[in-house]
């Protein structure tokens, strides 16, 4: 999605900590959503932002600032099967009453031994 | 809850051929579906939305009579890829959207990769 930025790759030792940006651009903001995606797998619904701030849920949390137009996804502890492509999402309700969901890239995340 | 399956997972064909993938909710109701479709490192490119019980939404630049989809349960949408072509090879995902509680998302397939001979 051209208005989703986020990292193209990221590494990071087992056990430590990341944190993925994500910043978008979006007239009709409803929501901010976090996926991860194994190679060749679809993606699986991680976090939900709507309202300003921290969303924590185990190992996983996610931020959220609507006026700066940014999110992360901070994953704790990081264990070797966390490696994966994390997807930003963002939901736009400019073209109807559900909206549209925006994709970025997805950033890899590679956890080493 | 929200689980959605895809059938095939993957599938093979010679030119010229149409396929058809299926995709269900199994434990919930969806009113809405969604087609996507994703290349290798590429982000998810969503092709069309899908209503039970009226035609599909194209997104701009994806050819309807190409792309066929169709739902008509509340719990099974299918897409059509006809005359296929090399370059219709891709990842297709299907998504089904659920509302619970807390959220209002969708939830994933697990994909079909086709390779178009």
């Amino acid at each position: 999605g051209q208005n989703i930025d986020q990292p193209t790759e990221m590494t990071a030792t087992e056990g430590a900590i990341v944190q993925i940006n994500c910043t978008y651009q979006t007239s009709g903001f409803n929501g901010l959503f976090w996926y991860q995606q194994h190679a060749g797998e679809a993606p699986t619904f991680l976090s939900y932002n709507v309202l300003d701030g921290l969303e924590e849920k185990g190992r996983f949390s996610s931020f959220l600032s609507r006026s700066k137009g940014y999110s992360y996804l901070l994953l704790k502890e990081l264990q070797m099967k966390d490696s994966a492509s994390y997807l930003c999402a963002v939901r736009d309700l400019t073209t109807d009453s559900w909206g549209k969901f925006q994709f970025g890239a997805g950033t890899q995340v590679v956890v080493t031994p | 809850g929200a689980v959605v399956s895809q059938h095939p997972s993957r599938v093979i064909c010679k030119s010229g051929t149409s396929v058809k993938i299926e995709c269900r909710s199994l434990d919930f109701q969806a009113t809405t579906m969604f087609w996507y479709r994703q290349f290798p490192k590429q982000s998810l490119m969503l092709m069309a939305t899908s209503n039970e019980g009226s035609k599909a939404t194209y997104e701009q630049g994806v050819e309807k009579d190409k792309f066929l989809i169709n739902h008509a349960s509340l719990t099974l949408s299918t897409l059509t890829v006809t005359s296929a072509h090399p370059e219709d090879s891709s990842f297709y995902i299907c998504s089904a959207r659920a509302r619970d509680r807390v959220t209002d998302t969708q939830y994933f397939g697990p994909g079909t990769r086709l390779t178009v001979l």
